[in-house]
């Protein structure tokens, strides 16, 4: 069974690095049907995708936060993570990591989700 | 970048009735549309994949349909556990990839 989990602060101060890992069970990151997400919910902007990761080191960013945010693998601890930089209060929010499902253009397992909150 | 509205906001039902829930995008799609359920203080869950796939586990009374900008989740007959929200999301013309505001589907 795959699973997902998040990890990272929960409290980032304003103008700080939040940086978050998701550690991936019983499936490989290096697997080739599937890409690395990050995903974000709020009560006013509801569910936003962030960022996309392929194995072979390809990413894709959403424009609205493509020039702040990194998204990185870790084939050796099976992982990846996020990087926002410049942190503001709107990027508070439930940060979810998600396996995107090439065949079938969906998020097929998510993890727990992790509350960050910005704020001095 | 292509928006998702889905229709109603809100809806109230009772068990063992059906529901039919709408999500029209701004520009077509083609079939490439997803839909998801979440409950709270859980993360979404896949339930259908290109507009009418049910995905692994999902029960017969989850249909979707729908092609290019309109589409239709249907639970034809709600069980007390599907009250719930549900998002739609698209992966068509991308980045980026988008969601729609939901709809929360209420015991009435």
């Amino acid at each position: 069974q795959v699973q997902l989990q998040e990890s990272g602060p929960g409290l980032v101060k304003p103008s700080e690095t939040l940086s978050l890992t998701c550690t991936v069970s019983g499936a490989s990151v290096s697997g080739g049907s599937y890409y690395w997400s990050w995903i974000r919910q709020t009560p006013g902007k509801g569910l936003e995708w962030i960022a996309y990761l392929y194995y072979t080191g390809s990413t894709t960013y959403n424009p609205s936060v493509k020039s702040r945010v990194t998204i990185s693998l870790d084939m050796s601890k099976n992982q990846f993570s996020l990087t926002l930089s410049s942190v503001i209060a709107a990027d508070t929010a439930l940060y979810y990591c998600a396996r995107g499902n090439l065949a079938l253009r969906a998020f097929d397992v998510w993890g727990p989700g992790t509350m960050v909150a910005v704020s001095s | 970048e292509i928006v998702l509205t889905q229709s109603p906001a809100t809806l109230s039902l009772s068990p063992g009735e059906r529901a039919t829930l709408s999500c029209r995008a701004s520009q077509s799609v083609s079939s490439f549309l997803a839909w998801y359920q979440q409950k709270p203080g859980q993360a979404p869950r896949l339930l259908i994949y290109d507009a009418s796939n049910r995905a692994t586990g999902i029960p017969a009374r989850f249909s979707g349909s729908g092609s290019g900008t309109d589409f239709t989740l249907t639970i034809s007959s709600l069980e007390p556990e599907d009250f719930a929200v549900y998002y739609c999301q698209q992966r068509t013309n991308w980045p980026p990839i988008t969601f729609g505001q939901g709809t929360r589907l209420d015991f009435k």
